[in-house]
């Protein structure tokens, strides 16, 4: 079945340096994109989501781009810190139920 | 804004005993709450979806009998675990929509719930 999916399941990164997490998604009827941050023994924390009508957002230290063309979907975040080690998730929602199909995650580890 | 509760946080029980978790939106009312399970190392995986006032929906291969769902309220869903087996430990994790429309889940801490 369709779904989204990520390409890497753990990410190495220098602290300060900036952190790219990926994402690709088969539906090209998906028109609402999240990233979750989640933290060991802790529940999915919002960071940011996008539009199928954008194709970039920026937030705090994070920026969101979507390329539908090829649907890839990364997260990008700047000048990375310890207290950003978790597993992020890329979700997807394309139906009127507003259920999200979930990416595999991705491990993203800080090296001092 | 936007905050989810979940309560217990952590819980041992025997088994074939029953256990309830609580999921609360605290600063907004949830027109839907969503139910996951989520085992080590694993994305989460949607157990059911629930409306206020109406039947909770359950994903292919989620027994409604095991997992009784109740929404009662905009502002409350709870999760029973009914006849709980070793099988059943896992963390569950609830997730709320804002009435007003956004397609946005905000997520509670979770419940972890060990089976002896």
């Amino acid at each position: 079945g369709e779904s989204v999916g990520l390409h890497l399941p753990t990410l190495s990164v220098q602290e300060g340096d900036n952190s790219i997490i990926n994402c690709a998604y088969s539906n090209s009827a998906s028109d609402y994109f999240i990233w979750y941050k989640q933290e060991s023994g802790k529940g999915p924390q919002f960071i940011i989501d996008i539009r199928s009508n954008m194709d970039k957002r920026q937030g705090q230290r994070v920026t969101v781009l979507l390329n539908k063309t090829v649907k890839h979907l990364s997260l990008q975040i700047a000048a990375t810190q310890p207290g950003d080690s978790a597993v992020y998730f890329c979700a997807e929602n394309m139906g009127s139920n507003y259920q999200l199909i979930w990416g595999a995650g991705t491990k993203l580890i800080i090296k001092p | 804004g936007a905050v989810v509760s979940q309560h217990p946080s952590r819980v041992i029980c025997k088994s074939g005993t029953s256990v309830k978790i609580e999921c609360r939106s605290l600063d907004f009312q949830a027109t839907t709450m969503f139910w996951y399970r989520q085992f080590p190392k694993q994305s989460l995986m949607l157990m059911a979806t629930s409306n206020e006032g109406s039947k909770a929906t359950y994903e292919q291969g989620v027994e409604k009998d095991k997992f009784l769902i109740n929404h009662a309220s905009l502002t409350l869903s709870t999760l029973t675990v009914t006849s709980a087996h070793p099988e059943d430990s896992s963390f569950y994790i609830c997730s709320a929509r804002d009435h007003r429309g956004w397609e946005t889940q905000y997520f509670g801490p979770g419940t972890r719930l060990l089976v002896l």
